[in-house]
């Protein structure tokens, strides 16, 4: 199971954390990444970045120049954070696992999703 | 930067087949991917590597690829399977992921 956690409201300009627990397996899996998924209002996914457990991260290009993606792998969990906000970042935030072998690229298991309004 | 096209909506009435498409031009090289989610829910994996279905899934939900498009197909639609289904792959390196749009089904 995958768990988000983190603040709720963000305001404009600052940095929003998220983190996301991963429970009943070991984030330190061969073939897996882990990434984290976002969706604005009624709107579609957008893939923001993902990492291994070793460390190893991939970000959108579009929000690479904003974005972190760390790994603790002693507790089990990976985080996100994302600089610089604005409204354009309000969106329901999901993390999950997702395959990395061969050209396999599908996640499988995702958290809940955290709604993350960016406002004043 | 790399897109894929999905349509915003497709209506079907209960029992009839629903045909979902996606669109990208790096398609014919990387595996396709299908996603279902319902309000309130986290995406659900419903088609892998362009065609596998996941345990648990119906057997109504099959998928097929050609060319650039990648075709959804639910036969015999119920009105459960109302959703919106988001289309997934990667760019030509396989390095970063994407989305499409996404889809509404509505069942009439």
């Amino acid at each position: 199971q995958l768990q988000e956690s983190g603040p709720g409201l963000v305001k404009p300009s600052e940095t929003l954390s998220l983190t996301c627990n991963v429970s009943g397996g070991s984030i330190s899996i061969t073939n897996y990444y882990w990434g984290w998924v976002r969706q604005p209002p009624g709107k579609g996914l957008e893939w923001i970045g993902s990492i291994y457990y070793r460390g190893t991260t991939h970000f959108n290009p579009s929000l690479k120049s904003r974005v972190a993606i760390s790994v603790d792998t002693s507790e089990n969990r990976f985080s996100l954070k994302l600089r610089s906000v604005t409204a354009a970042d309000t969106a329901v935030y999901y993390c999950g696992r997702h395959r990395r072998v061969a050209a396999e690229r599908e996640f499988d298991y995702w958290g809940q999703g955290t709604l993350v309004t960016v406002s004043s | 930067s790399y897109e894929l096209t999905q349509p915003p909506s497709v209506s079907v009435s209960p029992g009839q087949t629903a045909r979902i498409t996606c669109s990208g031009d790096t398609l014919p090289n990387q595996y396709s991917y299908w996603y279902q989610q319902k309000p309130g829910q986290a995406p659900k994996l419903v088609i892998y590597k362009d065609i596998e279905r996941p345990s648990g899934i119906p057997e109504r939900f099959s998928a097929s690829a050609s060319g650039t498009t990648v075709t959804l197909t639910i036969s015999g639609v119920r009105a459960e399977d109302e959703a919106d289904y988001h289309c997934q792959s990667a760019d030509s390196t396989g390095t970063y992921l994407v989305f499409g749009g996404g889809t509404r089904l509505t069942v009439l």
